[in-house]
């Protein structure tokens, strides 16, 4: 069964800070995908970062990197230089080959409270 | 750019009550899901479809019906509201591919009395 485990309820972080949002996951596949989403106060789900479970550098997408390590299970989402718009949700995801298709779940998310 | 659209935006039903959101987008994605939102629990899949005619179940399917008769409309149907259906309801779409992230709708917040 999938299972997408975001231990972190709530985070503060002090602005320009770094911070790290944890993610671990549980699958028997070999192939699989790893995203992380934003949701701020308005509601929207904001694409973040992408990890192919084959992938072997860490992604990286502007002050967004995405921490892998395969063997522990995990895909951590590392915000570097944290701003005041950094405050919102962020969801894991983990995206699997399924009959049918593909199958994308999500964790519990953690809310990031950026402080000035 | 239309996007993923969803209606209505809001939607407040009695207990027994039948509906059905809509969702519809227009960047000719094979993949469509439909998730529900309450907290502390994420986002849960109910429903996907990769493709017309083709629709699998997710993690919380019971009590919600879909249908997938064209690559643009998936609709979610609510056959008998329960107070437990009281979520914000996200549509999504995507391309096929294990990397292919999903574009969300912006929720339908529905109430059920």
């Amino acid at each position: 069964a999938q299972k997408i485990t975001q231990t972190q309820p709530g985070m503060f972080v002090q602005e320009k800070e770094a911070v790290t949002l944890d993610c671990t996951y549980d699958t028997s596949d070999q192939s699989y995908g790893l995203f992380w989403y934003k949701q701020p106060s308005s509601g929207e789900m904001i694409f973040l970062i992408y990890q192919g479970s084959y992938d072997e550098q860490n992604a990286t997408e502007g002050r967004y990197s995405l921490n892998f390590q395969k063997a522990r299970k995990s895909a951590n989402l590392v915000i570097s230089a944290s701003q005041l718009g950094d405050s919102a949700m962020y969801f894991c995801a983990m995206r699997e080959v399924r009959r049918g298709g593909f199958k994308t779940i999500f964790g519990a998310g953690t809310r990031l409270f950026v402080k000035a | 750019n239309a996007g993923v659209t969803q209606t209505p935006k809001f939607q407040v039903l009695k207990t027994g009550q039948s509906m059905t959101l809509q969702c519809a987008q227009d960047m000719n994605h094979e993949y469509m899901s439909w998730y529900r939102q309450d907290p502390g629990m994420g986002l849960r899949l109910i429903h996907y479809s990769v493709g017309a005619g083709i629709t699998d179940q997710g993690e919380v399917p019971n009590g919600y019906n879909v249908s997938r008769s064209t690559t643009e409309d998936f609709p979610l149907r609510l056959l008998s509201a329960a107070p437990s259906q009281t979520s914000v309801y996200f549509c999504a779409s995507g391309r096929t591919g294990i990397n292919q992230p999903q574009h969300f709708g912006d929720g339908t917040r529905l109430s059920i009395l």
